[in-house]
């Protein structure tokens, strides 16, 4: 099976812009969650989505947005970027119908805000 | 507050040198615990979990962790560390299957 892909690798956008970063589950998983990176406040959850619902959130601002399509595949946007939006975002996939399910990570998209 | 402890930032040792990892955490009850590595540039790769029964799980690597109730601590392992286990390190918990926590990471280096 392949594993969890994540495009673009690498962003550059400059404050004020907005991105979308795109992340495609392991085939058969339904659950994808975000999660973003950085050196001072570590891994931090954003949000999951189940079967084209989020099911659950982080405490991240509204301009930390996502959706999933019937394919399981997931964007996460964010809007009017900050310097502080630079990071590395995961996404991680699983079969999401446990309570338990280990998740599968993907590269990351690195993003760097200038 | 619930929270996951690293507390060792960065740890030296040297290759064939046995290794432990700390990890403790502060919940309600006793969550689903895991060991992750992730290398320069990299996403995280699972090593190991522990879900219940058995509290000494064996993972990927030669990796094995101790879930001890009593000191809410589920400690990282390895009798004999290789050069290519050179990387960061993440405990993490979970009730469910999202808004796993994450420890805040322990960058491994290994000495020749």
């Amino acid at each position: 099976k392949a594993g969890v892909t994540q495009t673009p690798r690498y962003l550059i956008k400059t404050r004020g812009q907005q991105v979308t970063l795109s992340c495609s589950p392991i085939s058969g998983h339904r659950s994808v969650s975000w999660y973003q990176q950085t050196p001072g406040q570590g891994l931090q959850f954003l949000f999951e989505y189940f079967s084209e619902t989020q099911r659950n959130k982080g405490n991240f601002p509204g301009r930390f947005s996502g959706r999933q399509f019937s394919n399981s595949r997931s964007e996460m946007n964010v809007s009017t970027l900050e310097l502080g939006d630079s990071a590395l975002y995961l996404c991680a996939s699983s079969p999401g119908d446990r309570n338990y399910n280990e998740q599968f990570f993907g590269p990351g998209t690195r993003l760097t805000v200038l | 507050a619930q929270s996951v402890t690293q507390p060792d930032i960065h740890i030296t040792v040297s290759e064939g040198a046995s290794l432990e990892l700390r990890c403790n955490y502060s919940y309600g009850a006793t969550p689903y615990l895991f060991w992750y590595v992730q290398s320069p540039g990299q996403g995280l790769q699972l090593l190991l979990k522990y879900f219940s029964g058995d509290t000494l799980v064996q993972g990927i690597k030669g990796f094995e962790a101790e879930f001890k109730r009593s000191q809410s601590s589920f400690n990282l392992r390895k009798p004999s560390v290789h050069w290519s286990d050179a990387a960061e390190y993440f405990c993490a918990v979970t009730y469910n299957n999202n808004d796993m926590r994450f420890g805040a990471g322990t960058r491994l280096t290994v000495k020749p």
